[in-house]
């Protein structure tokens, strides 16, 4: 079955340094992959997709992921933390332009 | 704004009524999602149409759900007979098929309270 697996369900960390949110997808075909990022009481914004074109891909805010796929993994970072990035994130994986499917989210905490 | 504008933006019924969304998609969107999110939980899929066909519904769709996209444009999600375990918000999303993968641009959600 096609699925995608949030290792972390909650990450803390310290304004200023480094985020990581792990991602890994199940095996299939050629996936494209996206990070969705939802703030308290807002919708759903894309951060960054992969679609089989550069394997490290650039987003908004200062975020990339880089695709693995001999890790099937697609790990979120950001080099410097701040204090607006608190929120959900969901990594994302779609095959064939199907559903997408969504990982059960990482829960981010900036502190000063 | 994504484009994609969700009405209500907040319901709350008694259980047992019947209740209906709706959602529009970007003009020129052929794919529309239905997707279920409980507090703490990543959004669930619950089906999808392509233009105006519905191509695939999640078992989690029990028959009390029933969705629609008449002219391919809008699209409604029905719920008949509202059970206290359908309270989420409901969220549509759409994008355009055809080319370059593109993302799905979410709207804000239906929140459903079922009292």
């Amino acid at each position: 079955a096609q699925s995608v697996t949030q290792l972390d369900s909650h990450v803390s960390v310290s304004e200023g340094t480094p985020v990581l949110l792990r991602c890994n997808y199940s095996s299939s075909y050629s996936p494209s992959l996206f990070w969705y990022v939802q703030h308290p009481n807002k919708g759903l914004q894309l951060l960054l997709k992969y679609t089989s074109a550069a394997t490290l891909v650039k987003g908004i805010n200062g975020f990339e992921a880089e695709f693995k796929k001999s890790e099937t993994s697609f790990h979120l970072t950001k080099p410097s933390a701040h204090m607006s990035d608190a929120a959900e994130y969901f990594c994302v994986v779609s095959y064939n332009t199907d559903k997408l499917i969504f990982g059960t989210g990482t829960r981010l905490q900036v502190f000063p | 704004d994504t484009g994609v504008s969700q009405d209500p933006r907040h319901k709350i019924t008694k259980r047992g009524q019947n209740v209906t969304f709706r959602c529009d998609p970007i003009s020129e969107h052929n794919r529309l999602y239905w997707y279920r999110q409980t507090l703490g939980q990543g959004p669930e899929f619950l089906t999808y149409f392509q233009n105006e066909a519905q191509l695939e519904k999640s078992r989690l769709l029990s028959d009390r759900f029933s969705a629609e996209r008449p002219k391919g444009s809008f699209s409604t999600l029905e719920i008949q007979r509202t059970e206290q375990g359908d309270s989420a918000m409901y969220l549509c999303a759409s994008l355009t098929t055809g080319g370059a993968t593109t993302e799905a641009f979410f709207g804000q959600g239906t929140r459903l309270t079922v009292v």
